[in-house]
């Protein structure tokens, strides 16, 4: 059973870019929910995507979007970065749906995002 | 809404002591609760998940209890070791079904550091 993986590890760009960050989720896995985590401060939800259909936003502007694939890996893209988009971006994987299921969320490592 | 908070923000303790690290939320209406252990710059580990109508969950030398009308949980860490060295973050998965969307709300964390 694999784990959930982040790439790239790191990530520098100036403001204004656009950046896509990717998630593999853990195997058998149908869920991907995608945090940010600015320094000092415990992750804040992004969204989630279930069967490849955005399920739930937090409080983020439009230019965080995502997409979930068939065999749900994710892709975080952010456009129009600013400076207070630096962060660690978290993504974990779930199943969810199952009766009596535990809903456990699984984190990846994380991609470090800096922005110049 | 629901927010999550810890206290203490930071700890520190002589190796062998037994500590306790509190997590509290203002609705009660939680699906579960998680506790994570997140080193420097890396992802979340999940330590112990405890649904709602659980009352603890234990994992070797940790012990996390629930109690949902109060609105707290606590994290019992025995015979503290340098290794468990780390931020420790509870998350409630908010909402009330199995298969609503997983919306899980983190605290800021204790940091929590052991002295050889």
């Amino acid at each position: 059973e694999t784990g959930v993986t982040q790439s790239p590890t790191h990530l520098i760009k100036t403001r204004g870019q656009q950046v896509t960050l990717r998630c593999s989720s853990q195997s058998g896995h149908n869920t991907v929910s995608w945090y940010q985590q600015a320094l000092g401060q415990g992750p804040q939800f992004i969204f989630q995507y279930y069967r490849e259909e955005e399920n739930g936003r937090g409080n983020f502007p439009p230019r965080f979007s995502g997409l979930q694939f068939p065999n749900y890996s994710s892709e975080l893209n952010v456009n129009a970065l600013e400076l207070d988009d630096s962060a660690l971006y978290l993504c974990a994987s779930s199943l969810a749906g199952l009766a009596g299921g535990r809903n456990e969320q699984f984190f990846g490592p994380g991609t470090r995002l800096t922005v110049l | 809404k629901q927010e999550v908070t810890q206290i203490p923000a930071a700890l520190s303790v002589p190796e062998g002591e037994n500590l306790v690290l509190n997590c509290s939320f203002t609705d009660s209406a939680i699906y579960n609760l998680q506790w994570f252990r997140q080193d420097p710059g890396k992802g979340l580990t999940s330590l112990l998940l405890i649904q709602s109508s659980q009352r603890e969950q234990t994992s070797g030398r940790l012990n996390a209890s629930l109690d949902k009308s109060s609105g707290r949980s606590t994290l019992y860490i025995a015979a503290s070791q340098p290794g468990d060295s780390a931020t420790y973050l509870c998350a409630v998965r908010d909402g009330g079904t199995k298969t609503s969307y997983d919306k899980v709300i983190f605290g800021p964390g204790t940091s929590l550091s052991v002295i050889p």
